[in-house]
């Protein structure tokens, strides 16, 4: 069984760009949740998607967004990136979302320049 | 405000001892509580996860406790090895279904031979 994909593994991009990070769940799992993980912060809840519908949002500002597909593939969009954006981008999925437990993907390195 | 804290922030011991980590939240109305470990360029691996009702929960030589009274948890590692040196993270969930996550900065363990 396939674990949680997300591609690209690495990016590098610079300031005001706009970036997408893409995210294929374990088949069979809707729920798709994104994180953000930086060392000075650790890791912070993005957002959580659940049948195409976002379920729940951390506190970021709107320049982060997302979205779930039918096929429960999510994609995750920032735009105009600051260096502060920089940080490695974290996707779980799970069958449901309250008590089973999540997979994580390996993780997209951002890097804005 | 809800908070998440864990200790001790990093940990040095020697191959074969035994050692636990803490995690102390304030969170209303709690939901479940998760540790996971995560080694170093890897995303985080669920070792358990408890709900309200569970005290105790094993995954192998880890152990997690919890008490829902005093609002603590604690991850005991049983005959340390080498492999385990990573960082343990406590993640709580509050809020039912479609609540919120809440991450500790998490535990830094280096297991020395």
């Amino acid at each position: 069984k396939a674990g949680v994909t997300q591609t690209p593994r690495y990016l590098i991009k610079t300031r005001g760009q706009q970036v997408t990070l893409s995210c294929s769940p374990i088949s069979g799992h809707r729920s798709v949740s994104w994180y953000q993980q930086t060392p000075g912060q650790g890791l912070q809840f993005l957002f959580e998607y659940f049948s195409e519908t976002q379920r729940n949002k951390g506190n970021f500002p709107g320049r982060f967004s997302g979205r779930q597909f039918s096929n429960s593939r999510s994609e995750m969009n920032v735009s105009t990136l600051e260096l502060g954006d920089s940080a490695l981008y974290l996707c779980a999925s799970s069958f449901s979302a309250e008590h089973t437990e999540a997979f994580f993907g390996q993780g997209t390195r951002l890097t804005v320049v | 405000k809800n908070q998440v804290e864990q200790s001790p922030q990093s940990l040095i011991i020697l191959e074969g001892k035994n050692c636990t980590l803490q995690c102390n939240y304030t969170v209303s109305p709690f939901s479940n509580l998760r540790w996971y470990k995560q080694d170093t360029g890897r995303g985080p691996v669920s070792l358990t996860i408890m709900t309200f009702s569970e005290n105790t929960k094993s995954n192998g030589r880890y152990t997690a406790t919890l008490d829902a009274d005093t609002k603590q948890s604690s991850l005991h590692i049983t005959a340390s090895q080498l492999s385990d040196s990573a960082s343990y993270i406590c993640v709580v969930r509050y809020g039912g279904s479609q609540g919120n996550l809440i991450f500790g900065k998490g535990t830094k363990l280096s297991v020395k031979p």
